[in-house]
């Protein structure tokens, strides 16, 4: 049964704190994602990886960072730096992130975090 | 800056009714996805439309894209419940690594 996983489901923080989403596909697939998404909003790009021990920053990403040591897995850590955390943070995947490929986005079922 | 903007951002309907969700970026793209999303839940891919006049059907959605106006369009014919959700549409940037831009969303309510 392929898809992404992504835990935990909830995740509560305290302030000062880091903490790190799981994200985690079984489609091969070589691209990978991280949004943020805030009440009533789009999505926003924070980091993506076009492959393994390789990611970029989105527009977003000041707060965040993020590791590709294997091909399925793309953690993103939530540091104390990011002064207004509490979003719901949603993982992707596609097969290529290459100009002038077909490259639709899959996407996680999301993990919310709120900061106490 | 590729800009996606949908309108409107809010849209309560009756049931059988039919209406349309407005979708306009601001640079050249040629890729556009129309994505659903329920509350709390993971977006859903509905559409993916590739070239200028595509044209796609699902049950009661429609999805078009005009590239030349940098527009696209999500109709709903004769709207029911099931349909109440947050639709978004998500335009591929060329420019800046094949990435997505999303729009703000849609949320439809269908009312009985």
């Amino acid at each position: 049964d392929g898809g992404i996983t992504q835990s935990p489901k909830y995740l509560f923080r305290k302030e000062g704190q880091n903490v790190t989403l799981s994200c985690e596909q079984n489609l091969n697939h070589d691209a990978m994602y991280w949004y943020r998404q805030d009440p009533g909003q789009g999505l926003r790009l924070i980091y993506y990886s076009q492959i393994v021990n390789d990611f970029q920053k989105g527009d977003i990403a000041e707060g965040y960072s993020v590791s590709r040591e294997k091909k399925e897995s793309f953690p993103l850590t939530v540091t104390s730096a990011q002064k207004n955390p509490t979003a719901f943070y949603l993982c992707a995947s596609s097969r290529t992130s290459l100009v002038g490929s077909y490259n639709e986005q899959f996407f996680g079922p999301g993990t919310r975090l709120t900061v106490l | 800056e590729l800009k996606v903007e949908q309108n409107p951002l809010f849209l309560s309907m009756q049931e059988g009714k039919n209406y349309t969700i407005y979708c306009n970026y601001s640079t050249t793209s040629d890729r556009l996805y129309w994505y659903r999303q329920d509350p709390g839940k993971s977006l859903e891919s509905l559409f993916v439309l590739l070239s200028n006049g595509a044209v796609k059907q699902e049950g009661r959605l429609m999805a078009s894209l005009d590239t030349k106006a940098r527009l696209s369009t999500l109709h709903i014919t004769a709207a029911v419940h099931d349909l109440s959700a947050t639709y978004f549409c998500a335009v591929v940037n060329n420019n800046a690594g094949n990435m997505l831009t999303f729009g703000g969303g849609t949320r439809l309510m269908v009312k009985p």
